[in-house]
């Protein structure tokens, strides 16, 4: 299986300051379509997952502008330009190409 | 609006069996994957089982392979997952969401199994 590995597992931010999250995956998620399958997902505190981010770089409908997703092959960032008080949550990352879907540990994002 | 309804959980012993449920609505049922994820208590995101829009095709987590089944009915916009020899480690909020890559989550049923 491939394996998705996420740093940091907790990410203590300041209110305004930027906030960075990093997955790693085990095989190269790069599709024979030219895609890469790399997706985002944010948490909050006893709500359902939501995706942010998909292949890559790409926000869903609705998702704030702070949010950028980059990155190539096996590397990825998650970026929060200024984070805001509703960012608080975990954090995953899932590949989206290989069998069986895995997702990363998860990131804990919370104000300082 | 896509929305997705997940009933079905509850409580069940060891070795048990119970079937969980997402009603779909707002987007055009046949046409798209359905996953199932779970999440155990205070733990993270498992993957579980995905199924095809026509349902010809299936895939399985190994943790899961050979004792849950997923099937859908497109006529009812209705997507399954039956869990038989039920252990301890299901024991999660189960979660059905839209396509292989989840864009859309339901709210989750908890399912836990216990001696």
């Amino acid at each position: 299986d491939v394996v998705m590995t996420q740093s940091p597992l907790s990410l203590p931010v300041t209110l305004g300051q930027p906030a960075s999250i990093s997955c790693r995956s085990s095989q190269s998620l790069v599709h024979s379509d030219g895609n890469t399958y790399l997706n985002w997902f944010q948490q909050r505190p006893g709500q359902s997952p939501r995706r942010l981010i998909y292949k890559v770089s790409n926000r869903d409908s609705g998702v704030p502008d702070r949010f950028s997703g980059s990155g190539s092959g096996t590397d990825f960032t998650l970026k929060i330009s200024r984070v805001e008080a509703e960012d608080v949550g975990v954090y995953y990352c899932m590949q989206g190409i290989h069998w069986p879907r895995t997702f990363g540990q998860g990131t804990k994002v919370e104000i300082k | 609006e896509v929305q997705l309804l997940e009933s079905g959980g509850g409580l069940v012993q060891t070795g048990g069996s119970l079937r969980l449920s997402c009603a779909a609505s707002g987007f055009t049922f046949r046409n798209f994957a359905m996953s199932w994820v779970r999440q155990a208590p205070g733990k993270g995101l498992e993957w579980v089982s995905c199924i095809s829009g026509s349902g010809g095709s299936t895939y399985y987590a190994d943790s899961v392979k050979g004792r849950f089944t997923i099937s859908r009915d497109n006529s009812k916009n209705s997507l399954d997952l039956q869990m038989n020899s039920l252990r301890a480690e299901d024991t999660a909020i189960y979660y059905c969401a839209k396509e292989m890559n989840l864009n859309y989550w339901g709210q989750g049923t908890l399912v836990t199994v216990s001696s």
